[in-house]
């Protein structure tokens, strides 16, 4: 069946490092969305990635989908406090449609040293 | 509107009760989700609709779960003579037929069963 898998499963970084998560299907995706959730918090949603090999930068965070569209990273540059919480991918699978259901992957829970 | 708003927050219920959870959408979207997640796994499907229509449940879900959306707004999910494994976060979500700016979640109902 599809499955995304996702790693690290943890990171710990000090304030002011970078951070990266990667993302795996099993198949190919129709698109890729990133998700961020506080702790005690739910999923709020990133980014949409739907073109092979698209990358999409919001201020220190980079989004790549790659070229077969099997997988994707998020990479933060220089971590602040703020970025704590844990990044999940979640991909999709509808040729037709980016709005159908989403196969995520288990995230990856950052901390970040002050 | 203030986003996708779901009731009750937490619920405890004794093993072989029925429990009922409610979910309201933001209003102009037409797509209603429902997820569970479990500490330290992302979120898994269940199912999804468009409007009233329900267009895709999980082959994971029991016969003992059942979701509506009857007239294309709220939408319930009922799980019948629940089990431990059932406690979880059941997390709602929803968004805009145009696509590309993902699901918007809400802030979940947490079940506990004893």
């Amino acid at each position: 069946g599809q499955q995304v898998m996702q790693i690290p499963q943890y990171q710990h970084v000090q304030e002011g490092e970078d951070f990266t998560t990667y993302c795996n299907s099993s198949t190919t995706l129709s698109n890729i969305q990133w998700y961020k959730q506080r702790p005690g918090g739910h999923p709020v949603f990133l980014i949409q990635l739907v073109k092979s090999g698209e990358v999409k930068k919001q201020k220190r965070l980079t989004f790549q989908f790659g070229e077969a569209k099997k997988n994707s990273s998020l990479h933060i540059t220089a971590t602040q406090t703020t970025d704590v919480g844990t990044y999940f991918c979640a991909g999709g699978v509808d040729r037709g449609s980016t709005l159908g259901r989403l196969y995520f992957g288990r995230g990856t829970q950052l901390t970040v040293w002050p | 509107d203030t986003g996708v708003s779901q009731n009750p927050r937490h619920k405890i219920t004794k093993r072989g009760q029925n429990v009922t959870f409610r979910c309201d959408p933001i209003s102009e979207h037409n797509r209603l989700y429902w997820y569970r997640q479990t500490l330290g796994q992302g979120p898994e499907f269940l199912t999804y609709f468009q409007n009233e229509a329900q267009l895709e449940k999980s082959r994971l879900l029991s016969d003992r779960f059942s979701a509506e959306r009857p007239k294309g707004s709220f939408s319930t999910l009922e799980i019948q003579r629940t089990e431990q494994g059932d406690s979880a976060m059941y997390l709602c979500a929803s968004s805009l037929g145009t696509g590309g700016r993902g699901y918007t979640f809400g802030s979940g109902t947490r079940l506990t069963v004893v």
